[in-house]
């Protein structure tokens, strides 16, 4: 089965904080994708990155990285310097592939308050 | 560009009444299209998926239904809603690299 843990529910920084977000999946699949997701007050739910299984370099994206290591199945995000914009629901999601159509597993989400 | 539009943005509505909501998207043909559900303060939860006109999935039994009547049309439907039924409904469509991107959403409160 197909399982996606974000095991922080809510963190609470203040702006200029490093803040990492965890995420640790189960899978048996040897082919797989990763992605996170935010959700700011809003409610739509913006794509941020996407990650196969195959790639496990490490990404970043101005003040966003990505550290993915299939050792320890996590998949963790870092905001550097963080702001208040920053402040969402943050999603972590994996792939499973049937019947044709990739369906997302999402873990159940963090929280994030960058407080001024 | 593709765009994926949802409406209404919200919707409040009586027990037992009927729900429509319709989600279109542009820039793209023959898209896999989603509907997922999300109650307060917790994750998404897919619904239904649709990989052609007419091609409905449901992943989890309950009070709603979709439907496909277009290429790029997908439509959510209950006959008779519950007071559960109220949430934020999201609709979806996967690029070609397996990205999903949603829109904007309607949040549902069944009073």
């Amino acid at each position: 089965a197909q399982k996606v843990t974000q095991a922080q529910t809510e963190i609470s920084v203040v702006e200029k904080e490093d803040v990492t977000l965890d995420c640790v999946y189960e899978t048996r699949d040897t082919t797989y994708y990763l992605f996170w997701y935010k959700q700011p007050p809003s409610g739509e739910l913006v794509f941020l990155i996407r990650r196969n299984s195959f790639d496990e370099q490490n990404e970043i994206s101005g003040r966003y990285s990505w550290n993915f290591q299939k050792s320890t199945s996590s998949f963790n995000f870092t905001i550097t310097a963080s702001q208040v914009v920053d402040s969402a629901v943050y999603f972590c999601a994996l792939i499973r592939t049937q019947g044709g159509s990739e369906k997302l597993v999402f873990g159940k989400g963090t929280k994030l308050t960058v407080n001024p | 560009s593709q765009t994926i539009h949802q409406w209404p943005a919200t919707l409040v509505q009586p027990v037992g009444s009927p729900l429509s909501l319709e989600c279109t998207v542009e820039g793209t043909s023959n898209p896999n299209l989603y509907w997922y559900r999300q109650a307060a303060g917790r994750g998404l939860q897919l619904l239904f998926y649709s990989v052609g006109i007419g091609q409905i999935s449901s992943e989890v039994p309950q009070n709603l239904s979709a439907s496909r009547p277009q290429d790029r049309q997908f439509i959510l439907s209950s006959k008779k809603l519950l007071l559960s039924d109220s949430g934020f409904y999201l609709c979806a469509f996967e690029s070609s690299s397996y990205e999903q991107y949603f829109g904007p959403g309607t949040r549902l409160t069944v009073t």
